[in-house]
Parts: C-alpha cells; structure tokens; sequence
C-alpha cells in the first residue's frame, strides 16, 4: 500500500483481556518497528524486525507482550492479560535503507 | 534514562515569527538526528534530518542546526504559520540508523 496501515484504530479493552494490534508495512520495506507512545511522554521503542535476522525485542516492558511478523511483511503485536498502564498509542513504522522511517497512525489502547 | 530530552513541553509564537524547537541529548555515539512533526490522530511525520557530519542543514523553512561538542540541536522554523502547529519530535540514532530514540516532544503553537 501507499502508506502504513495499522489496525484497529482505536482499542477499549477491559483489563485482563489479550489484545492483538496489526501492522500492514509499506510493500518492500525490510524493516518494522514497534513504539509506543503513552500520555506526556515521547515514543518509547518496543521492538524491530529486520529482514530475516531474529527480532530486536529489547524494548519490550513485560513478557505480556510479543510481537511476530510473518512472511516478512504483516506484525502483529499482542498483550496477553493487558493491565492499565499497557494504555498508549501504539505506532507501527517501516523503513527501506537507512533512516527513512515512516510511520502509521497508531492504534490507540485504552484499558478500563 | 533519557538519552535525548526535550525541556520544553510547549511553545507559543506569532505566525510570521521564527520558532525555535530544542533539543539535547547524552549519547555520544549518536551520529544521526531527526525531526519529526504530529499532528492529533496521526503518526509522526519525518521533517529533517542532520548528519554528525554537519553543523547545519537546511529545508525550505525549516533548519537544523547540531553543536555536538554541546550536544544539543535545535529546529528553526521560520516564518512560523499556523499550520505548524503541532507536536514537534526529536529523534537520534547511531550508527545503521535503527531504533530511533525520541525525545517526549514540544507542543508548538502558532497564532494568527
């Protein structure tokens, strides 16, 4: 697609329930990420996909959340037993070459 | 740990104005800095970028000027124009350009 298409939108999910967000990258970007961006803070790294090497997964916070990205293009994070503060905007980027990120538009997860 | 910080949570100018965006960071083997732009409900947008290399660079009304014995850069914009309002990242990398850091952001007002 033309751009990064990232769903659903926005997410309200009561606390304790998995949640599953998707990535759609834009076609032939090697690498994605995953960052996080909760309220007043900046956009906290989560984890990165490059190619076929294994995932960068140093950023993230718990072992609640995972992430896989199949065929070298579609991710897929989830939050397994998802608690208040998991509440954020979730961005999905990808990049040909270097620096050239581009971002989605987020999903935004409210935990009630 | 913030390995790149942002001070100023927000800024307020007058359209026509220059708007001066700040930026330090802790890291020194950083060697690449980006700018990025958001607005509500979208993802971040790439701005500028600057190189280690260099002192300034410059785009349109945008500059970017980087002391690295300081370490800090700064974002020019001018003239400002209402519609740069919005929230203003600062990002570093090192080396291959993976896992951007970003700064908590500066939320920039421009009046008319």
């Amino acid at each position: 697609g033309a751009g990064v298409s990232q769903s659903p939108s926005n997410k309200v999910t009561e606390k304790g329930k998995d949640v599953e967000l998707r990535c759609d990258p834009i076609s032939g970007h090697t690498a994605l990420y995953w960052y996080r961006q909760s309220l007043g803070q900046g956009l906290e790294f989560l984890i990165y996909f490059q190619g076929n090497s294994a995932p960068d997964k140093s950023g993230l916070p718990s072992d609640r959340f995972s992430a896989e990205r199949t065929g070298g293009s579609v991710s897929t994070l989830t939050i397994q037993r998802t608690q208040q503060e998991d509440s954020a905007v979730y961005l999905c980027a990808s990049r040909r070459g270097n620096y050239g990120y581009t971002f989605g538009s987020g999903t935004r997860l409210t935990v009630v | 740990d913030q390995q790149v910080k942002q001070n100023s949570p927000s800024l307020s100018v007058q359209e026509g104005r220059i708007s001066i965006l700040n930026c330090d960071y802790t890291n020194s083997m950083f060697d690449y800095f980006l700018w990025y732009k958001k607005y509500p409900a979208e993802g971040p947008t790439f701005l500028i970028s600057i190189s280690s290399i260099k002192d300034k660079n410059e785009d349109g009304r945008f500059t970017v000027f980087l002391n690295k014995s300081a370490k800090h850069l700064s974002l020019h914009i001018v003239p400002s124009q209402p519609g740069d309002s919005a929230v203003y990242f600062c990002a570093a990398s090192g080396g291959d350009g993976n896992k951007l850091v970003f700064g908590a952001g500066t939320i920039l007002r421009v009046k008319s």
